[in-house]
This record gives structure tokens, sequence and C-alpha cells, in this order.
């Protein structure tokens, strides 16, 4: 149990374009979602969290309006990137709580991550 | 000083003894620390969770907390070489949103 599937694994586009990814609890319902950004040899960055039916939840210093979140069901949620730039090229990894599930306690399982690319 | 205080490493031990992987936090009122794993390239694996004082074992990993000195450390016992990877100590942040706040990672390297 507790499988989070991402996609897609892998993007290239050409700057200036939009970017859509999706985070999907496949055997499980996650009211609560977060995506996170890792560059080569450095941690995980929080960007946003993401809940069911409400807005997301930024951290400080990520632009809410380049980094679109939506949450649209127990199951998904979504980030877009838009008008991608080089500097935006990184690994996008999402993750999702497991609540109410016998043997979980607020843990967090993430995607596979989505490689974005931006020429 | 960092919420979350992992020594980068790499940690190098050879295969079959027990590597030790440390982590200390500063907000003393945390009360859910998790250890993940992560290869190169990969995203992060949950390893181990806990709550409590003490040891808490699964396998060959054994995680242990100490919340007054705010202390969590994992162990491996006889190390693989595909142990090999990032390992990353995360702690849930006290308040709404459970987020966690991860350390910066400890590279281990098993060799043969």
């Amino acid at each position: 149990g507790a499988v989070v599937s991402q996609h897609p694994s892998r993007v290239i586009c050409k700057s200036g374009t939009s970017v859509k990814i999706e985070c999907r609890s496949l055997d499980f319902q996650a009211t609560t979602m977060f995506w996170y950004r890792q560059f080569p040899k450095q941690s995980l960055m929080l960007m946003a969290t993401s809940n069911e039916g409400s807005k997301a939840t930024y951290e400080q210093g990520v632009e809410k309006d380049k980094f679109l979140i939506n949450h649209a069901s127990l199951t998904l949620s979504t980030l877009t990137v838009t008008s991608a730039h080089p500097e935006d090229s990184s690994f996008y990894i999402c993750s999702a709580r497991v609540v109410g599930t016998s043997g979980f306690y607020n843990e967090q399982f993430f995607g596979p991550g989505t490689r974005l690319t931006v020429l | 000083q960092k919420e979350v205080e992992q020594n980068s490493g790499p940690l190098s031990v050879p295969e079959g003894a027990i590597a030790s992987l440390n982590c200390t936090y500063s907000d003393r009122v945390s009360q859910s620390f998790f250890w993940y794993r992560q290869y190169s390239g990969k995203s992060p694996e949950l390893i181990m969770s806990i709550y409590s004082n003490g040891d808490k074992e699964d396998g060959r990993f054994t995680a242990q907390l100490n919340k007054a000195s705010q202390y969590v450390s994992l162990l491996i016992r006889d190390s693989q070489p595909s142990d090999s990877a990032t390992y990353l100590c995360a702690v849930k942040k006290p308040g709404g949103y459970n987020k966690l706040i991860f350390g910066a990672g400890t590279r281990l390297a098993v060799h043969p």
C-alpha cells in the first residue's frame, strides 16, 4: 500500500512553455500532498502544500503564479510550471500523506519524481 | 542553526559492518521522525518512522530516538553495497499541514 505515482517521469520543453505534472495516490486517499524541488546534489526543498478542495500553501520565496497547484480530488494533485525557463530545470517530486490507514501515522510517501529540462 | 542537521559525509563503511547515521533537530516539541533513503537520481523512499523514545527495529534497520537530547539515529546492520545511498532525516514540524523538515542528508558508501 501507500503507492504514489507521478507523470510524466521526464519532460523536455522549450523556454516559455507550460508544463503540467500529475501526482496520484494509487491505493489511498490523500487530503494533503506536497510538492518538492531538488537541484543536483542538493537536498529537497518544499515548494508548497496542496490540500484537497482548497488553495495551496506556498513556502516563502516560491512564486504561486508561476507554480500553479490544483488538488481537485483526494487522489490527484497537479503542478503546472508556467512560462518555464532554463532555471526551472530541476527534479520535481510530490509526496502524499497517509492518514487513517491501519499501520500508518502521518507518513509521507513520495512519487518517483519528474525530471524537467527547459531548453 | 538549521532545523534538522546531518553530517553530509560521505560515511564509508566496509561491507558487513554497522553504519551509524545521526541527526539532530532544533524544535523541542517535534514528535514524529522519519528516515528516508534516496538513491542517486531517484526519489526518497521511507525506511523507518519513530515517535517514542528508545529503539525501533525493522530488519537490518534500527532507529533510535532521544527527545531529551533532540537526537535521532539510524543504524544499519550487516551493511551491503546496495545500501549505498543518501539517507535523509525528516522531522514533522509542529502545527498544521504536517510538513516535514528534511536534513541535507548523509551520503553512505558501503565498499566490498
